[in-house]
């Protein structure tokens, strides 16, 4: 089965400091990880995917992403963060099983980053 | 949010009533999803489909129907059958061709109160 973990509910950071989100997967085969975004009361945004290729993937908003096979580990990076990058944000990996599974997405619990100026 | 569409916005509802969930795309995808967010639970799938007139149950399809007549439409019924349906719901679609093959969009949700 596949579940993933974001193991901090809350990531408090300085405005122009580094910040890291993290995240670890467990799958059965090779994962499709992805990051979403959500600001209050909206829908999950979008903000990168690993499938195959690159170990740093890079997304929106000048995030980016560090995927770790040895460590099972995908965390969300940004050299800078800003104030207006204060959000919810999720993890997800896809079920890449056969059938009508095919493409469902299992989120973590979601990690509450706070940008202080 | 781009061209997933979700209403009404907020809706609320009498211990007792069913109410259906609107979600439309314009997006030609094939798979919809309905998830239910809920404070630091993350998002939990209800239903799904990835063909019109077919549809799968998720993890928590307890109290809830859905249906898919037209490829673009995929409305969610929450039945007074569902114990605690007060929660966020956010719909999502997904192409199953094509180079975005592997990512789900999320409409903007629709925010359910029981009274």
């Amino acid at each position: 089965a596949q579940s993933v973990a974001q193991p901090e509910d809350q990531v408090n950071v300085a405005e122009g400091n580094p910040l890291t989100v993290k995240c670890t997967y467990s799958v059965s085969g090779n994962p499709y990880l992805f990051w979403y975004v959500q600001y209050p009361n909206r829908g999950l945004q979008f903000l990168l995917k690993y499938i195959t290729g690159d170990n740093l993937v890079k997304g929106s908003y000048g995030f980016e992403a560090e995927f770790n096979k040895s460590q099972t580990s995908f965390h969300l990076k940004k050299p800078s963060a800003l104030v207006s990058d204060s959000a919810l944000y999720f993890c997800a990996v896809r079920d890449i099983g056969r059938g009508s599974t095919l493409g469902r997405l299992y989120f973590g619990r979601g990690t509450q980053l706070t940008v202080w100026p | 949010d781009g061209g997933i569409t979700q209403s009404p916005k907020y809706l609320f509802r009498k211990e007792g009533q069913n109410v259906t969930l609107s979600c439309e795309q314009n997006l030609n995808h094939d798979a919809m999803y309905w998830y239910r967010q809920d404070p630091g639970q993350g998002l939990r799938l209800i239903y799904y489909s990835q063909i019109v007139n077919d549809f799968q149950k998720g993890d928590i399809a307890e109290g809830y129907s859905v249906s898919r007549e037209k490829k673009e439409s995929f409305p969610l019924t929450v039945t007074s059958a569902q114990k605690n349906p007060t929660a966020f719901y956010l719909c999502a679609s997904r192409s199953l061709a094509g180079p975005s093959t592997d990512t789900q969009y999320f409409g903007p949700g629709t925010r359910l109160t029981v009274l």
